[in-house]
């Protein structure tokens, strides 16, 4: 099935160690998306990519970073997690244009001890 | 600064119609769109409004006025499974999107 599959599915880290959320999209979309959802806020971007071999900054970068080798790729990496990144962790993507909706992965829950 | 505004929660019965509102105060205005998540699930895409209007879609239609910062989702025939809760997001000048808290919708027999 055609889509965006995100791993693992949820995850408990101890603070202060490091953890990749891995997502990849077989659609190939060049924009790619980081969202954090957390209880009584709205979707958060933490990171993007226009396109392979470029990204960006979202709205809550700090303690995340991003890579994009490829269109298919957009892992997500937490250097050194602290509790307050313990949080439901989505992947999207998007064709281009204004009106284009985004497909988003099924998450990741994290919970960081 | 930029707000997105949404009921928190919304309570409403089985086969009857509920609207949830979104009023929006953003840097420039590109398009609104609608998403449905359903709890433990991902966001997925309803609608998208750029020109002033309704736009209707089967059993959901979506209303935008932009003179008003102004978009209702307009739910009809109720049922069981759009207990679930409804995201409004807006893409500003920049095209980044601006979400709201989301509407939780609870359907009653």
């Amino acid at each position: 099935t055609a889509g965006i599959t995100q791993a693992p599915t949820s995850q408990i880290l101890a603070a202060g160690r490091s953890m990749t959320l891995r997502c990849t999209q077989d659609m190939r979309h060049n924009a790619m998306y980081w969202y954090r959802q957390d209880l009584g806020l709205g979707l958060r971007l933490i990171h993007y990519s226009n396109t392979a071999g470029t990204t960006g900054k979202g709205e809550v970068p700090d303690g995340y970073s991003v890579s994009r080798a490829n269109t298919d790729d957009f892992p997500l990496t937490l250097a050194s997690a602290v509790p307050s990144q313990t949080s439901v962790y989505f992947c999207a993507s998007s064709e281009e244009g204004s009106n284009s909706p985004l497909h988003f992965g099924n998450g990741t829950r994290l919970t960081v001890t | 600064g930029q707000n997105i505004d949404q009921p928190t929660e919304m309570t409403a019965t089985e086969g009857a119609i509920v609207q949830i509102n979104c009023t929006y105060q953003t840097s420039g205005f590109n398009g609104l769109f609608w998403y449905q998540q359903h709890a433990g699930e991902a966001p997925t895409f309803l609608s998208y409004n750029v020109l002033d209007g309704l736009e209707e879609k089967g059993r959901f239609s979506s209303f935008l006025s932009r003179s008003k910062g102004y978009s209702y989702l307009l739910l009809k025939e109720l049922q069981m499974k759009d207990s679930a809760s409804y995201l409004c997001a807006v893409k500003d000048s920049n095209y980044q999107l601006i979400w709201g808290a989301g509407t939780k919708l609870i359907i009653k027999p």
